[in-house]
């Protein structure tokens, strides 16, 4: 089992829709999880961290973590062309190791 | 610095050349990340520091990659014996402390001929 999974998609949503992006983690004792956005040929860029269970918003994102059953997902409100990047999923193992799943590919469609 | 710099961001070696990969990370920051990144996955992991000491270096593939960092902000990785399959791009992040928000450079684009 990969330390962290996230389906590579593409997901394909058209524009001011709800994009749900998903992410699973074998570590139970995990307890920092953040998900990054990286545009083609660039760097990823972090854009939200969680460490609670529960729901964080941080305007149009909204990241939720369930570390019961080991999943964190990230939901993209009033979706729009610019978010069309590769959404990865990462987190910090009890090792102190930061781990990335392979990243999901979304394409906001006009 | 303002954000994480690396430097060079690209570079071209002939198979069997020696490369270093220079990070400089963000002022303050302990811990330094390296990865690997190739086209449609990813970020690997290759090895992290805390501080001038190497905390993890699981990822590292084999001998011929050493990462230093000595004096605990500025980090090298060295590939020796480059070969073609060590084409990709080479990312440093850096953060805070352990488990806190980590920061990209832009990266190193190698490419091995």
């Amino acid at each position: 089992q990969k330390e962290v999974e996230q389906n590579s998609g593409p997901l394909s949503v058209p524009e001011g829709a709800i994009a749900s992006l998903n992410c699973t983690y074998s570590d139970r004792g995990s307890q920092s999880f953040f998900w990054y956005r990286q545009y083609s040929g660039k760097s990823p860029e972090l854009i939200m961290s969680i460490y609670s269970n529960g729901d964080k918003e941080d305007g149009r994102f909204t990241a939720q973590l369930n570390k019961a059953s080991q999943y964190v997902s990230l939901l993209i409100r009033d979706s729009q062309p610019s978010d069309s990047a590769t959404y990865l999923c990462a987190l910090y193992n009890q090792g102190g190791k930061l781990i990335f799943g392979q990243g999901t590919e979304l394409s906001v469609k006009p | 610095g303002a954000g994480v710099s690396q430097t060079p961001s690209n570079k071209v070696t002939e198979k069997g050349k020696y490369v270093e990969l220079r990070c400089d990370p963000i002022s303050g920051h302990t811990a330094l990340y390296w990865y690997r990144q190739s086209l449609g996955q990813g970020p690997e992991f290759l090895i992290y520091f805390q501080g001038t000491g190497a905390a993890d270096d699981s990822g590292l593939p084999n001998d011929r990659f050493f990462a230093v960092r000595p004096e605990g902000s500025v980090s090298t990785l060295k590939i020796q014996r480059t070969e073609r399959g060590d084409s990709a791009v080479y990312l440093c992040a850096s953060s805070f402390k352990r488990e806190t928000e980590a920061f990209f450079g832009q990266g190193t684009r190698l490419t091995v001929v």
